[in-house]
């Protein structure tokens, strides 16, 4: 089956700086969600990945699928507090999700 | 227009017992899904539906049931409840399958079993 291993498992960043989060595929990928959760909610759409090289962006989030379709980073520039929660990656259409990266910004 | 709500927000069930959790979307949409959320492991699914009448088996489908009676409405029940099923449980729906539709969360049920 799919796997999906999420980078770093949790990261802590002052407020006004960049991070980086890492989705790894054991196969290579159809096409990839991301989705941020606020602690104790649900999960809200951020992107969806589906061609190799493909790059988006939203606001200060901008998420990329290299070109062998098995690794995903997202990356946010400039954190916020609003930037806090669980981001989650997730494949389709096998519809298999890593295992969240816990972000939390210090003002 | 609610998107996807869930029914209960929070329970707690004694070992043995039975429960139903309900969803319900306003979309139209034709697949639904039902998701656990445990610590460290993300969403694994259960259960999903690709149209009214019909289900299947996700990953983790054992000590769960689903029904799919009306197409706005997806059901998971618990025959008889277990500590391993503590979890906090998300239901998802999108217009079709095949992944490249954005899937519409729910706000989730917290499920704790003693």
């Amino acid at each position: 089956s799919q796997e999906l291993e999420q980078s770093p498992q949790s990261l802590i960043v002052q407020e006004g700086k960049n991070l980086t989060i890492n989705c790894t595929s054991s196969k290579t990928l159809y096409g990839l969600y991301w989705y941020k959760q606020k602690y104790g909610e649900g999960l809200i759409f951020l992107m969806m990945l589906q061609k190799g090289g493909e790059e988006k962006s939203h606001e200060k989030i901008t998420a990329k699928l290299d070109e062998k379709k098995q690794q995903s980073s997202l990356h946010i520039t400039a954190s916020q507090p609003s930037h806090a929660g669980i981001y989650l990656c997730g494949a389709f259409p096998k519809l298999t999700f890593g295992g969240g990266t816990r972000v939390l910004v210090k003002p | 227009n609610a998107g996807v709500t869930q029914t209960p927000k929070f329970r707690v069930l004694k070992t043995g017992q039975s429960m139903t959790l309900l969803c319900a979307q306003d979309m139209n949409h034709e697949y639904m899904y039902w998701y656990r959320q445990d610590p460290g492991m993300g969403l694994r699914l259960i259960h999903y539906s690709v149209g009214e009448g019909t289900t299947a088996k996700g990953e983790v489908p054992d000590g769960y049931n689903v029904s799919r009676l009306k197409k706005q409405n997806f059901l998971l029940g618990l025959e008889s409840a277990a500590p391993s099923q503590t979890s906090v449980y998300f239901c998802a729906s999108t217009p079709v399958g095949g992944g490249s539709y954005e899937q519409y969360f729910g706000p989730g049920t917290r499920l704790t079993v003693t």
